[in-house]
């Protein structure tokens, strides 16, 4: 299996600064042929279903605010909130879809300052 | 828009199976290039990936539940399903189905609400 490791577990980010999560693989997730990493961001709030903000590693889903980005490549990806709302406290989780089984991090809380 | 929706057994004694029925709308299922799996999360805990079924039928499951674990589909009735055998109280859980994208079929791109499956004595 793909074992996926986020850090930091939480985080505590004032209004309007800059929240970085980090998500590390065990093993590449590029597939080279097509230049793309399987990773996808999602972000879960309670007693919600989690929401994919992003994938392909770095493509925004529609709707997904531009304040949500995802960068990095083979075994090593980021997830940055430029400037932090009050909506975004939740926990953040990113996955690996290149093999299954399709391993999730065990996330990262996003808590206001 | 694509649109999950699922129900099922709630409540469940060790030994016995799980079944959760999830009914896609706003598309084809039978036509759909996508995968649809299902996923669960422990109370307070993160999210585990329990298998996925493809357009053709062919299903790939988590090694951990393989034993167990079978995902089975309906495209008359747009509806595909998940049977769990031999519960304990480790499989106490909210169990999602979900889709994948056009784009990328092997995500989450659509989630169902969750049913909260309890296995207790």
């Amino acid at each position: 299996d793909i074992v996926m490791n986020q850090s930091p577990d939480s985080l505590a980010v004032s209004l309007g600064e800059r929240a970085t999560i980090n998500c590390k693989s065990s093993q590449s997730v590029l597939h080279s042929s097509i230049n793309k990493n399987y990773i996808a961001w999602y972000q879960q709030k309670p007693g919600q279903p989690p929401k994919l903000l992003i994938y392909w590693a770095s493509t925004r889903e529609s709707g997904v605010p531009d304040r949500f980005s995802g960068s990095g490549s083979v075994t090593d990806f980021t997830l940055t909130i430029s400037s932090l709302q009050a909506e975004d406290a939740a926990v953040y989780y990113c996955q690996q879809y290149y093999r299954p089984p399709r391993t999730f991090g065990q996330g990262t809380r996003v808590e206001i300052k | 828009q694509v649109q999950l929706q699922q129900w099922g057994s709630g409540l469940l004694k060790p030994s016995e199976t799980l079944s959760l029925t999830c009914a896609v709308s706003g598309e084809s299922f039978s036509d759909s290039d996508s995968y649809w799996s299902w996923i669960r999360q422990a109370p307070g805990k993160g999210l585990e990936w329990i298998g996925e079924i493809h357009r053709g039928g062919s299903t790939i499951y988590n090694p951990s539940l393989k034993s167990r674990v079978t995902i089975s589909r309906d495209t008359s009735n747009s509806q595909f399903f998940l049977r769990l055998s031999s519960v304990t109280a480790a499989d106490t859980a909210v169990y999602y189905c979900a889709r994948g994208l056009q784009t990328a079929w092997e995500l989450a791109g659509y989630w169902g609400r969750g049913t909260l499956v309890t296995v207790s004595s």
